[in-house]
């Protein structure tokens, strides 16, 4: 059964830097299409980055492009986000999730989460 | 971007109960949605994807309708294990955006 374990999250000031890791087991990690979902609290989900399997494609919400940078080490089954110039609004539990794969082809759908990391945005 | 927009914000309802809940895009989507739970505390869990297909392991009581703009989670005798939040996600294009979810609360 595919797992995702998420890493890195904690406290930072504004201006801060923070490097989130996502490793998974379970599954042939490179197959597979990669995203980063948040919630901040008490509201709901917000999409935040996708990276393909072997890191040809990425996407980011405007929120967070330019400051925000996806990446993946499909030799350690891991996926990273680094996230810059941190504000109040990144503020969240930020999940990490597997995209479903079909017939050779990506369903930008979420079916397997990791339990989340915490990222307090304050000083 | 696609907005997406669920309704009502909550519903209570009983163990047994039939509960509807919809989700409106911006512009036509065909079948590229999904409907997620999600329950205090823990992690979004898919449900159905491309609109009417059933994830895995997900009981047959949670159906799924609609294509292009307006669509439908339907859970059928309400279980209590179903009190939660849903969200409804386009994957038409990206941004990939999520609806505001509709809590089903126990009356």
């Amino acid at each position: 059964e595919a797992q995702l374990l998420e890493s890195g999250g904690g406290l930072v000031q504004p201006g801060g830097s923070l490097r989130l890791s996502c490793v998974d087991s379970g599954f042939t990690f490179s197959s597979y299409a990669m995203s980063w979902v948040r919630q901040a609290p008490g509201k709901g989900l917000e999409w935040v980055s996708t990276i393909s399997g072997y890191g040809s494609s990425i996407y980011y919400a405007d929120s967070v492009r330019g400051r925000f940078t996806i990446s993946r080490d499909n030799s350690k089954n891991t996926m990273y986000l680094q996230m810059n110039s941190l504000r109040g609004e990144d503020t969240a539990i930020y999940y990490c999730a597997k995209v479903i794969l079909r017939q050779g082809s990506y369903y930008y759908y979420m079916d397997v989460w990791g339990k989340g990391t915490t990222v307090t945005v304050s000083s | 971007d696609i907005q997406m927009t669920q309704s009502p914000s909550s519903v209570s309802a009983s163990v047994g109960d039939r509960v509807t809940i919809s989700c409106r895009a911006t512009q036509g989507i065909s079948s590229w949605l999904a409907w997620y739970q999600q329950k205090p505390g823990k992690a979004p869990k898919l449900l159905i994807y491309t609109a009417s297909t059933l994830q895995s392991g997900v009981p047959s009581r949670f159906s799924g309708s609609g294509s292009g703009t307006d669509f439908t989670l339907t859970i059928s005798n309400l279980q209590p294990e179903d009190f939660a939040t849903y969200y409804c996600q386009q994957a038409n294009s990206f941004p990939l955006t999520f609806g505001g979810g509709t809590k089903v609360e126990i009356k």
